[in-house]
């Protein structure tokens, strides 16, 4: 089985631009989570889901959307980038929502 | 108020030894699990132990032992026998069974862990 992959690895965007970051899950994992982990801090919760539906979403804005495809890989789309949004983007594949198996991340950087 | 709160934001630790590292943790859900996990500097989260909040016994995974003491709300992890590639950043996480976002995990803001050769 593979693991959770992420592309691109490393990003730099202008503020006010648009982002689509993407995870390819480990195989057979229904559930996709996104993470944003600012610099020295730990990762938080943005959205999740399940069967290409959100079933879950932590405290971010509308500009963060996502979409998970029907082989199970998703996106997390930024709109209007500010420079707060420069983060590490941690993707995370699960079934049943026990095991978590996370990607190496997208570095995001907004100047 | 923080769900998970990792009190040592660094520490130091001599190759060969065994570490603590604290964490506490709020719920009123009586169902929850904790994770830890170790992020080296690559930035990837790698699973290292998990602990259920109903199980009997504290869980074990090679040298990584999860200290659970449920009335005290915290579970600190132990590292036996440390190695030089043990030095990353170790975070505790709490998933709740409740809620919109159920299944989603609550981080605390970690503690990076320098093992001294």
């Amino acid at each position: 089985e593979t693991g959770v992959t992420q592309s691109p690895t490393h990003l730099i965007k202008t503020r006010g631009q648009q982002v689509t970051l993407r995870c390819s899950s480990q195989s057979g994992h229904n559930t996709v989570s996104w993470y944003q982990q600012a610099l020295g801090q730990g990762p938080q919760f943005i959205f999740q889901y399940y069967r290409e539906e959100e079933n879950g979403r932590g405290n971010f804005p509308p500009r963060f959307s996502g979409l998970q495809f029907p082989n199970y890989s998703s996106e997390l789309n930024v709109n209007a980038l500010e420079l707060d949004d420069s983060a590490l983007y941690l993707c995370a594949s699960s079934l049943a929502s026990y095991g978590y198996t996370f990607g190496s991340g997208t570095r995001l950087t907004v100047v | 108020a923080q769900k998970i709160t990792q009190t040592q934001p660094g520490m130091f630790v001599q190759e060969k030894e065994a570490v603590t590292l604290d964490c506490t943790y709020d719920t009123s859900d009586p169902s929850y699990g904790l994770f830890w996990y170790k992020q080296p500097s690559s930035g990837e989260m790698i699973f290292l132990i998990y602990q259920g909040s109903y199980d009997q016994q504290n869980a074990t995974e090679g040298r990584y032992s999860l200290n659970f003491q449920k009335a005290r709300k915290s579970a600190n992890l132990v590292i036996s026998a440390s190695q030089l590639g043990d030095s990353a950043m170790y975070f505790c996480a709490m998933r709740e069974h409740y809620g919109g976002s159920q299944g989603n995990l609550i981080f605390g803001k970690g503690t990076k862990l320098s093992v001294k050769p």
